[in-house]
C-alpha cells in the first residue's frame, strides 16, 4: 500500500529558531516528492522535488530528497510567527497521476 | 493565484440533503483533482480527470458521490442524501505541463453536514 509519513505529528518553538520537517515515502513508481504550507485554508505549494540531493531553497525555507532513503527534509531557518502553519508533503506517481499525501506537521512558532 | 477557484466557500447543509461543488480551472489545466481533507488528515484523493474523462476514481467515492467534468473545462462534484460524515473540505487541484507538473489548489469548499 502507497504511504507517506510525516514526523514529527507537531512541533512548537521559539522564534528565531531552526527546524527539520520530515517526510518519508513508500510508493511504487515514484515520480516526484512536494511540500506544501496549510494555514487553515487549502495548501499552498512550497516545493516540487524530482531529483536526489538537489536542494530547493526559496528564502528561509529550503528542502532536499534522497531517493535512497525514500525521504525528504523541509528545513526553516530564523523562523517567524507567520511560519505557523500546518507542512504538507506528498509524493507523486507515474501511475494514474496520483498524489499520495501524508497527514502533516502541524508548527507552532511562539514569540 | 493558482487559477483555480472553488464554489462556494462555504456551505452547510441539513443531512439527507444533496450538495453541488464547482471548480473552475484556467483553461490550460488538463488535469484536475478532486480531494477530501478533514481535520487532522491529509488531503485523500478522491477522483481525477485527463480533460473531460474520469480516469480514476477513489474507493472513498461512494455510489451517493459524482463528478463530471463537462467539455474538460470545469468540474462539479456532488454528494448526494449528504451523512454527518461528509463534513470536510473539498479541495479541488490541477496539474498541467506548463507548471511544470506541480499541484496547485484551489481555495477549497468546506462543507458542513448538520
Amino acid at each position: 500500500e502507497d504511504k507517506v509519513v510525516q514526523s514529527p505529528l507537531s512541533l512548537v518553538v521559539h522564534e528565531g529558531d531552526t527546524v527539520t520537517l520530515n517526510c518519508s515515502y513508500e510508493v511504487t513508481n515514484f515520480r516526484s516528492l512536494l511540500w506544501y504550507k496549510q494555514e487553515k485554508k487549502a495548501p499552498t505549494f512550497l516545493f516540487m522535488l524530482t531529483s536526489s540531493g538537489i536542494e530547493k531553497k526559496s528564502g528561509r525555507l529550503s528542502s532536499i530528497l534522497d531517493k535512497k532513503e525514500l525521504s525528504s527534509i523541509l528545513n526553516i531557518t530564523a523562523t517567524q510567527t507567520g511560519d505557523s502553519a500546518i507542512y504538507l508533503c506528498a509524493a507523486g506517481v507515474h501511475t494514474g497521476n496520483q498524489f499520495y499525501f501524508g497527514t502533516g506537521t502541524s508548527l507552532t512558532v511562539i514569540p | 493565484d493558482t487559477g483555480v477557484s472553488q464554489d462556494p466557500r462555504h456551505k452547510i447543509t441539513k443531512r439527507g440533503q444533496n450538495v453541488t461543488f464547482r471548480c473552475d480551472p484556467i483553461s490550460e489545466h488538463n488535469r484536475l483533482y478532486w480531494y477530501r481533507q478533514t481535520l487532522g488528515q491529509g488531503p485523500e484523493f478522491l477522483t481525477y480527470f485527463q480533460n473531460e474523462a474520469q480516469l480514476e476514481k477513489s474507493r472513498l467515492l461512494s455510489d451517493r458521490f459524482s463528478a463530471e467534468r463537462p467539455k474538460g473545462s470545469f468540474s462539479t462534484l456532488e454528494i448526494q442524501r449528504t451523512e454527518q460524515g461528509d463534513s470536510a473540505m473539498y479541495l479541488c487541484a490541477t496539474l498541467t505541463r506548463a507548471t511544470n507538473e506541480k499541484l496547485f489548489f484551489g481555495s477549497g469548499t468546506q462543507l458542513s453536514v448538520l
